[in-house]
């Protein structure tokens, strides 16, 4: 069973910040968090990842709550190339170090 | 480089019949998953091989599946009889080594239709 929390869908305004949400309640120390997303007809594509600090790269930020039990990843303007679905996922600290999936939340972009 | 490769891209076979799906990793990657993706649903792990460890097979839905790495590179999944209820994308991902910290490269799968 999936152990992160993602609204089904957002939208945004191309150009505009996008704040995806997600909640990990359960997330134990060693886990990482991390996002990939999915294109139509595509396999995932990693996106970022971290532990417990911030963390930047030229897709995207990563904002890790302090008691690690919810992330927020933002795309800092939002362009149609942008529009999949993303999900968040924790890769476990041990045994096959799997990545767990949801649903993932469907971003629209509004050009 | 290339990414991870998967074939066929499609496969449809009727009811009953025995399909083999490969998965030709990143070179390098000692990591390797298979998930599988019914339609509008998330991504399912099915199994993950490590080097020459044995392999974790927790996430196999049942005895018809199976899976093999041959030489810690090119991966076969198997499903015997196939029912409908197996069609899904069947996606391989590999990663240069296991560990929470190390990201996944995934291929664009394998459609599975069964009749």
């Amino acid at each position: 069973d999936a152990k992160t929390t993602q609204p089904n869908s957002m939208e945004s305004n191309e150009e505009e910040p996008v704040h995806l949400p997600c909640n990990h309640s359960t997330i134990s120390g060693t886990d990482y968090i991390h996002w990939y997303r999915q294109l139509p007809s595509q396999g995932p594509e990693y996106v970022i990842h971290g532990l417990t600090s911030n963390v930047n790269n030229r897709m995207a930020s990563l904002a890790i709550a302090e008691d690690r039990k919810s992330s927020t990843l933002i795309l800092h303007r939002a362009t149609l190339r942008d529009a999949a679905v993303y999900y968040c996922t924790e890769k476990s600290g041990a045994g096959s170090y799997q990545l767990t999936f949801g649903k993932g939340t469907k971003l629209s972009v509004i050009p | 480089g290339a990414g991870v490769s998967q074939s066929p891209s499609n496969k449809v076979t009727e009811k009953g019949k025995d399909v083999e799906l490969r998965c030709d990793p990143i070179s390098g990657h000692t990591a390797l998953y298979w998930y599988r993706q019914s339609l509008g649903q998330g991504l399912e792990f099915l199994i993950y091989f490590q080097g020459n460890s044995a392999p974790d097979k927790s996430g196999l839905p049942s005895d018809r599946f199976s899976a093999e790495r041959t030489g810690g590179s090119v991966s076969t999944l198997t499903i015997q009889r196939t029912q409908q209820e197996d069609s899904a994308v069947y996606l391989c991902a590999s990663s240069p080594a296991r560990g929470a910290n190390e990201k996944l490269f995934f291929g664009s799968g394998t459609q599975l239709s069964v009749l």
